[in-house]
């Protein structure tokens, strides 16, 4: 059974703190992906990796930053955190050939105070 | 500038009726196509997809439609199930098959209620 693991479900962090968030997948799977989730806005990319040590921006990636260091391993990192990154953060990886579905994790719901 | 749109934010049906749950795109060049559901405090999960090659693909209670002329894909379900009740949302990718560069645009996701 295909898995994306999130190390965290639920974060409570200040403003102004830097933020790791881990997320593991076991499918050999090259393409990893963050996307955020807010009401009425759905799912927007924040960053993508094609492959170890590669990264690409995707729509929203001001204030973020990530590391791929190793295949199944994506981190998200805040640099300094701020009320408005309070979200839903998932990720999600995929096969790299042909058209196939991207898996989700469970989501990790974000809260900066 | 939503490259995805799902202008309704939520829908209600009756168990046993179909649900028709619709998406709209702008860009051309998206020539892959897929629903995800998604529970409350779960990560979503895929349902079905479709290419652009093909205008319909069924599986089970779930067929989507895709009109490529009028950038428009449709979602059924039927019959629904009360099991059904989550977010649903459009999702969209374009290009770049060759060397797996393929991210997934979301659309803003409807809200399905079936009731008992």
């Amino acid at each position: 059974d295909v898995k994306v693991t999130q190390s965290s479900r639920y974060l409570v962090k200040r403003t102004g703190e830097k933020v790791f968030l881990e997320c593991v997948q076991d499918m050999d799977h090259e393409n990893m992906f963050w996307y955020r989730q807010d009401p009425g806005l759905g799912l927007r990319l924040i960053y993508f990796s094609y492959d170890v040590k590669m990264k690409e921006k995707g729509d929203i990636p001001e204030g973020y930053s990530v590391s791929r260091e190793k295949k199944e391993r994506f981190s998200l990192i805040l640099e300094s955190a701020s009320t408005n990154q309070t979200s839903m953060y998932l990720c999600a990886s995929s096969a790299p050939r042909g058209v196939t579905e991207a898996f989700f994790g469970q989501g990790t719901r974000l809260t900066v105070v | 500038d939503q490259q995805v749109k799902q202008n309704s934010p939520s829908l209600s049906v009756q168990e046993g009726r179909i649900s028709i749950l619709n998406c709209d795109y702008t860009n051309s060049m998206f020539d892959y196509f897929l629903w995800y559901k998604k529970y409350p405090a779960e990560g979503p999960t895929f349902l079905i997809s479709i290419s652009s090659i093909k205008d319909k693909n069924e599986d089970g209670r779930f067929t989507v439609f895709l009109n490529k002329s009028a950038k428009h894909l449709s979602l059924h379900i039927v019959p629904s199930q009360p099991g059904d009740s989550a977010v649903y949302f459009c999702a969209a990718s374009a290009g770049r098959s060759d060397t797996g560069r393929r991210a997934l645009t979301f659309g803003s996701g409807t809200r399905l209620q079936v009731q008992p």
